[in-house]
């Protein structure tokens, strides 16, 4: 079973920021935080992913709280193209699954 | 150059019968997956290779074999086709935590 919860559905407006809220209540000192999506029926696709700190790429924003038992996936500028379901799974580097959920189905409107 | 490569694309075949479907990919990594997306859109692990062996096999039929003759491929076996079957199936490689997906496969069984 996923070790997170993501609410089922979010919508945001283009070129406004979204923001996907994740819980992870029993996430151990040793497990990282990873960000996914799927775009309609392709591969998912890693975003990003962080142990404490918040962290920043080219795709997104990944904001961990200092408990550690919640994270917040910031898309600053959201695009039509960004509509896709978010996953979000906290895993140890290496040895255990990638176990997803359901996700967050992200629209974005136009 | 497609990093991770799946055959075919789609496969429409008759219960009971026997497909495979093949994955390969191109970046060197020493651990692959199986992934079934069912129609419901849950990823669910199957498989887990790392170097040619085996190292995760989830609850899956034994109808199921992959097969690695090399870290580059891993090759998926499906005998005696059933109806729940239908899926869509990813092959994943991995690297340092990071996940890279094929772009599925579909397989339909009338």
């Amino acid at each position: 079973d996923a070790k997170t919860t993501q609410p089922p559905s979010m919508d945001c407006a283009e070129g406004r920021a979204a923001n996907l809220p994740c819980n992870h209540s029993t996430i151990s000192g040793n497990e990282y935080v990873y960000w996914y999506r799927q775009i309609h029926s392709q591969g998912p696709q890693y975003i990003i992913h962080g142990l404490k700190n918040n962290e920043t790429n080219e795709m997104a924003s990944l904001i961990i709280t200092e408990d550690r038992k919640s994270s917040t996936l910031i898309l600053p500028h959201a695009t039509l193209r960004d509509t896709a379901v978010y996953y979000c799974i906290v895993r140890v580097v290496y040895g255990q699954n990638f176990v997803f959920g359901p996700g967050t189905r992200l629209s974005v409107l136009p | 150059d497609t990093a991770v490569s799946q055959t075919p694309k789609y496969l429409v075949t008759q219960m009971g019968n026997d497909k495979s479907i093949k994955c390969e990919q191109n970046l060197g990594h020493d651990t692959m997956y199986w992934y079934k997306q069912d129609s419901k859109k849950f990823l669910k692990i199957m498989f887990s290779y790392n170097n040619k062996e085996l190292i995760i096999n989830e609850t899956v039929p034994n109808r199921f074999s992959p097969k690695s003759p090399d870290k580059a491929h891993l090759n998926l076996h499906i005998n005696s086709l059933e109806l729940g079957d239908s899926a869509v199936y990813f092959c994943a490689s991995e690297e340092s935590g990071e996940l890279f997906f094929g772009e599925g496969s579909r397989l339909t069984v009338l």
